[in-house]
């Protein structure tokens, strides 16, 4: 079974503080996703990376940045954190899509952040 | 910006009725995928309809999809309790770019 495993479940930090949220997958997915997820909002994607050292902005990256050094990691960062990015934080991979074959994404548990 | 918009927010149902789940997308799409997600947890891949399928089955799911209205349904037969969860559409995009819609929040009721 493909595993998408997030570093923490839940995250308490400060404003100001640099966070990172880690992402890790162990089948060789070349496209790896983060979306925030808030109440009445549903997912919104931030960043999306289709192979490694390469990535493209979501629908909401301001005050994210993403770093994919290695296939199989996907991090964000948030480089000040701000009470407004408090809100639960979800990663996913998938295949490349082959043809008109579409892939299945997978999630992992999520995190919770709460920025205070 | 969503790709999708579900409808209803919320829906209430007695167990053994059907639930039917409407989405709308904006965009061209690849395909059209539904995912479950229980309280708190990742979501769960349901289905998969491509966009030169009109309809899916799998179990107890039927999914429709017409291009020419940019909409979806999905529709749960003979629902369980156990199927309370939120359900939400991503259309795929080129690139295997996945967007979500907001959800419907379905609760079955004992």
């Amino acid at each position: 079974d493909v595993k998408v495993t997030q570093s923490s479940r839940y995250l308490v930090k400060r404003t100001g503080e640099k966070v990172f949220l880690e992402c890790v997958q162990d089948m060789d997915h070349e496209n790896m996703f983060w979306y925030r997820q808030d109440p009445g909002l549903g997912l919104r994607l931030i960043y999306f990376s289709y192979d490694v050292k390469m990535k493209e902005k979501g629908d909401i990256p301001e005050g994210y940045s993403v770093s994919r050094e290695k296939k199989e990691r996907f991090s964000l960062i948030l480089e000040s954190a701000s009470t407004n990015q408090t809100s639960m934080y979800l990663c996913a991979s998938s295949l490349v899509r082959q043809g008109e074959y579409g892939t299945e994404a997978f999630f992992g548990q999520g995190t919770r952040l709460t920025v205070v | 910006s969503q790709q999708g918009e579900e409808d209803p927010q919320a829906l209430s149902i007695q167990e053994g009725e059907n639930a039917t789940m409407n989405c709308s997308y904006k965009t061209s799409i690849n395909n059209l995928q539904w995912y479950r997600q229980n309280s708190g947890r990742g979501l769960v891949h349901l289905i998969l309809i491509r966009s030169n399928e009109r309809e899916k089955h799998s179990g107890r799911l039927r999914v429709t999809l017409d291009t020419s209205k940019k909409s979806s349904s999905l529709l749960i037969t003979a629902s369980r309790a156990a199927d309370t969860a939120s359900y939400f559409c991503a259309g795929e995009t080129s690139g295997s770019r996945l967007t979500f819609g907001e959800g419907t929040q379905l609760t079955v009721n004992p």
